[in-house]
């Protein structure tokens, strides 16, 4: 079965721009979580959505949000880019926590 | 706040038995969970623990123990393609999924 996909795999956009990014799910797997992942900071967690609703939040400012649609796509905003929004974003998508998390392979972003 | 210790980067030789230790301050949380990264690749799924005790799957093994606030992953029979990055995490009590920074694993031949 297909993975997870997320589009684009790079992304270079200038400071003070606004980005979108987007992931679609294993089939069949309703939760949609998303993680900031740098060198010094390691995987941080953005938000995780569950059925069109966000279920929490991590502590990123709000100009990080997203959003999931009802075919389980999802999609993540970073608005007013700035130098150390640059990182590589991943998405993930789980059936149950048991089952663990399966992450696309991500969107390697770099503001300039 | 809440967090998840682990050590930053550990050595070991090929064929040899290598634990990585997870010790985590949270107030608590839903189960442990370990990830393997490969350099440029994504995290992958290897084990989770709901409960206390051990969780078995081939070469690789799972502790927990949530009244020393403690786990461990525990891989065996060392191999040069388990040079990676390894990640524990939790959901706390605020349903938040929390990572550890990662240990880098170094293997030897």
């Amino acid at each position: 079965k297909a993975g997870v996909t997320q589009t684009p795999r790079y992304l270079i956009k200038t400071r003070g721009q606004q980005v979108t990014l987007s992931c679609s799910p294993i089939s069949g797997h309703r939760s949609v979580s998303w993680y900031q992942q740098t060198p010094g900071q390691g995987l941080q967690f953005l938000f995780e959505y569950f059925s069109e609703t966000q279920r929490n939040k991590g502590n990123f400012p709000g100009r990080f949000s997203g959003r999931q649609f009802s075919n389980s796509r999802s999609e993540m905003n970073v608005s007013t880019l700035e130098l150390g929004d640059s990182a590589l974003y991943l998405c993930a998508s789980s059936l149950s926590e048991g089952d663990g998390y399966t992450f696309g392979s991500g969107t390697r972003l770099t503001v300039v | 706040g809440q967090s998840l210790e682990q050590p930053s980067e550990v050595t070991a030789v090929e064929g040899a038995i290598v634990q990585i230790n997870c010790t985590y301050q949270t107030s608590g949380f839903y189960g442990l969970s370990w990830y393997q990264q490969h350099d440029g690749g994504a995290p992958t799924f290897l084990s989770y623990n709901a409960l206390d005790g051990l969780e078995e799957t081939g070469r690789f093994s799972s502790f927990l123990s949530r009244s020393d606030s403690y786990g461990y992953l525990l891989l065996q029979e060392l191999q040069m393609k388990d040079s990676a990055s390894y990640f524990c995490a939790v959901r706390d009590q605020d349903d938040k999924i929390i990572f550890g920074k990662g240990t880098r694993l170094h293997i030897l031949p």
